[in-house]
């Protein structure tokens, strides 16, 4: 398996409040994701990494920001969270090399909005 | 209509058998697909990959790919308890840069 941790592994909050999520990898692979997922929705890409500092929004990055300072970190932020952004959340990341078809997954945070 | 659809299941069938998943989709422009594995509470793990039309086969594991019906397959042969588990299948094209269809899975259980 690709070293991929999250943490924490749950959480839950209060509505308002701001939630950061981390995803460490050990494998210097290029590319980083994160992704939702909800019943009857499957994984929805929120956002993207392609490099230190180059980032780009996917299908559902309203009410999300991320950041990539180190290649190994990928921060997840929900600045004022609510009860929709209730999921689980899996980051992603595929290597240097290809174009991301091969994706390794960490094990998910599960996020709980009050 | 959603870009990729999937019969969420569940799907129940006696250890043995052969087992064939499907989803089909609407953007014609996909050209890569995969299958994902997830057991509960896991992240997904990659199964099968194939790009274009065709067949790919490894093990017990097909996947077929019908870029003119815009349907996909994944069959197992033999299943096993332990193939129990989410199938999702996920979709790219070059024309999204990095972003994944995926769809929202489908749930087997395989009976000893």
């Amino acid at each position: 398996d690709a070293g991929i941790t999250q943490s924490p592994r749950h959480k839950v909050t209060e509505t308002g409040t701001p939630v950061t999520l981390r995803c460490h990898q050990t494998e210097n692979h290029r590319y980083m994701y994160w992704y939702r997922q909800d019943p009857g929705h499957g994984l929805r890409l929120i956002h993207y990494s392609y490099g230190v500092k180059d980032t780009d929004k996917g299908e559902v990055s309203d009410g999300y920001s991320v950041s990539r300072s180190k290649t190994e970190d990928f921060l997840l932020t929900l600045e004022s969270a609510t009860s929709s952004q209730t999921s689980v959340y899996f980051c992603a990341t595929s290597g240097p090399g290809g174009l991301g078809n091969e994706q390794f997954f960490g094990p998910g945070t599960r996020l709980t909005v009050l | 209509q959603k870009e990729v659809e999937q019969d969420p299941g569940p799907l129940s069938v006696p250890e043995g058998a052969i087992v064939s998943l499907n989803c089909t989709y609407s953007n014609s422009a996909f050209q890569y697909f995969m299958w994902y594995r997830q057991y509960s509470r896991k992240g997904p793990e990659l199964l099968m990959y194939t790009y274009s039309s065709g067949n790919k086969e490894d093990g017990r594991f097909t996947a077929q790919v019908d870029k003119s019906s815009k349907y996909i397959s994944l069959f197992i042969r033999d299943s096993q308890p332990s193939d129990s588990a989410t199938y999702l299948c996920a979709m790219r094209s070059d024309n999204y840069g990095q972003n994944f269809v995926f769809g929202p899975g489908t749930r087997l259980s395989v009976l000893p």
